[in-house]
């Protein structure tokens, strides 16, 4: 498709197992976001990829937390022993390397730890 | 003080009315901003990004004041359509293009 696409669109998670959240960017795109976003909250900074430059991961909330992307393609976020404050939509963005387009989301991961 | 500050509302306004928002943002090496538009349960989706020199878009004016560090978004003749979260959103540059979120505005157009 046209847009960038996150898989899966829900996930319902015990508390401790691990969670893998996918995000494949709009072809051609250099730079991806990952943010988190609580209920009635504003969207929180995880981390930054572009091209093949080392990526800002000054977001990430704890070591339970980390994220891959190779080259310019698809980029997972991988949470372990989940806990229930992981519950949030993890949005996806990509973008243009200069940014002056503006950067577009995917429709997000609905994650619940139970 | 928060790297991108916007009230947050909410705004209540009439249908047909104009409404501005504001956002002020602290790193004087910021190069790029756009207003993003967020419904409730949705992704945030561009609205328009922000030139020096100021924009618009149909009812939708951008402007930015880098000697004050703000800029803002005007809204004529809102529409019931127009009810949702305004996000102000800053890349830094230079050295990273990390896109800043502010919390964004709540604006809710009545009939």
């Amino acid at each position: 498709g046209a847009g960038v696409s996150q898989s899966p669109s829900n996930k319902v998670t015990e508390k401790g197992k691990d969670v893998e959240l996918r995000c494949d960017p709009i072809s051609g795109h250099t730079a991806l976001y990952w943010y988190r976003q609580r209920l009635g909250q504003g969207l929180e900074f995880l981390i930054y990829f572009q091209g093949n430059s080392a990526p800002d991961k000054s977001g990430l909330p704890s070591d339970r937390f980390s994220a891959e992307r190779t080259g310019e393609s698809v980029s997972t976020l991988t949470i372990q022993r989940t806990q229930q404050e992981d519950s949030a939509v993890y949005l996806c963005a990509s973008g243009g390397q200069a940014g002056n387009y503006g950067y577009t989301f995917g429709s997000g991961t609905r994650l619940t730890v139970v | 003080r928060k790297e991108v500050e916007q009230d947050p509302g909410p705004f209540n306004v009439p249908e047909g009315a104009t409404v501005a928002f504001n956002c002020t943002y602290s790193n004087s090496a910021s190069q790029s901003f756009f207003w993003y538009r967020q419904d409730c349960r949705k992704e945030p989706k561009l609205l328009m990004s922000v030139y020096s020199s100021g924009n618009e878009d149909g009812r939708f004016t951008a402007q930015l004041n880098r000697a004050s560090q703000y800029i803002s978004l005007l809204i004529r003749d809102s529409k019931l359509s127009d009810s949702a979260t305004y996000l102000c959103v800053v890349i830094l540059g230079s050295a990273t293009n990390k896109l800043i979120f502010g919390t964004g505005t709540l604006l809710a157009v009545q009939p």
